[in-house]
C-alpha cells in the first residue's frame, strides 16, 4: 500500500513550548489529509481535515487555535501544538488519501509528552 | 446516535478459531468500507478495503458490507497470536472518513 510517513515518532516537549509534527505521502498526492489523536486503550478521535491548499476542517471541541494544521503542498501536512500542556500528552496519528478519497493510509504516529 | 459503533470488546479467542468482528453504521452515504488492524503504540494499518455492498477475501480475512443492513464484518479464520491487536472499522464518503471505536482481540496460544 502506499507509505506515510510522519516525524517525528516520539517527541518530549517542556510545558508552554510549541511543537510541530509533520506527515507526508512519499508515493502518492495526499488531497485530504486527517489528524487524530488517540489517549490509551481509547479509539482514534478526528481532530480536523484539512485539504490541500485550504484551510482545515475543525471537529467540535478541538481548539483550532491550539492545533494548527498546516497542509501547504500535496505531500505535506504539519500539526503544530501551541503552547502544549501536560493534557495535550497524547499520541497523535495523521493519514492521508488521494483524489478520489476513498482509502486512507496512516502515519506511524507521534507519541507526544509535555512535562 | 454515534455515526460509527462497534464493541470495544475485549474478546479473548484461543488460537484457531474463527473471529468475527462488526460495525454498525448510521449514513446511508458511505460508500467505501475498510479494516484496519492497529498494533500497541503503531500508527493503524489498512487490512481491508471494500467498495459498496458484498464480500472480499485475502488470505484468511473475509470483509463483507450489508448497506441495506448498514452492517459491516471482518472474519479472521484460523486466527493465531500474531492476528491480537486492535481492529478499527471505518468507513467514508468524498472528505469524510469515520472509525469505530476499535474491538481489542487477544488470541490466545
Amino acid at each position: 500500500g502506499a507509505v506515510v510517513s510522519q516525524h517525528p515518532s516520539w517527541v518530549i516537549c517542556k510545558s508552554g513550548t510549541s511543537v510541530k509534527i509533520e506527515c507526508r505521502s512519499l508515493d502518492f498526492q495526499a488531497t485530504t489529509m486527517f489528524w487524530y489523536r488517540q489517549f490509551p486503550k481509547q479509539s482514534l478521535m478526528l481532530m480536523a481535515t484539512s485539504n490541500e491548499g485550504s484551510k482545515a476542517t475543525y471537529e467540535q471541541g478541538v481548539e483550532k487555535d491550539k492545533f494548527l494544521i498546516n497542509h501547504a503542498s500535496l505531500t505535506l501536512s504539519t500539526l503544530t501544538v501551541t503552547s502544549a500542556h501536560p493534557e495535550d500528552s497524547s499520541f497523535y496519528i495523521c493519514s492521508a488519501s488521494g483524489s478520489l478519497n476513498t482509502e486512507a493510509f496512516f502515519g506511524q504516529g507521534t507519541r507526544l509528552t509535555v512535562v | 446516535q454515534k455515526e460509527v459503533e462497534q464493541d470495544p470488546g475485549p474478546l479473548s479467542v484461543p488460537e484457531g478459531a474463527i473471529v468475527s468482528l462488526n460495525c454498525t453504521y448510521s449514513n446511508s452515504a458511505f460508500q467505501y468500507f475498510m479494516w484496519y488492524r492497529q498494533y500497541s503504540r503503531k500508527g493503524p494499518e489498512l487490512l481491508m478495503y471494500t467498495y459498496s455492498s458484498g464480500n472480499k477475501e485475502d488470505g484468511r480475512f473475509t470483509a463483507q458490507v450489508d448497506k441495506s443492513s448498514k452492517y459491516i464484518s471482518l472474519f479472521i479464520r484460523d486466527s493465531q497470536p500474531s492476528d491480537s491487536a486492535t481492529y478499527l472499522c471505518a468507513m467514508s464518503q468524498i472528505n469524510d472518513m469515520r472509525f469505530g471505536a476499535g474491538t481489542r482481540l487477544t488470541v490466545k496460544p
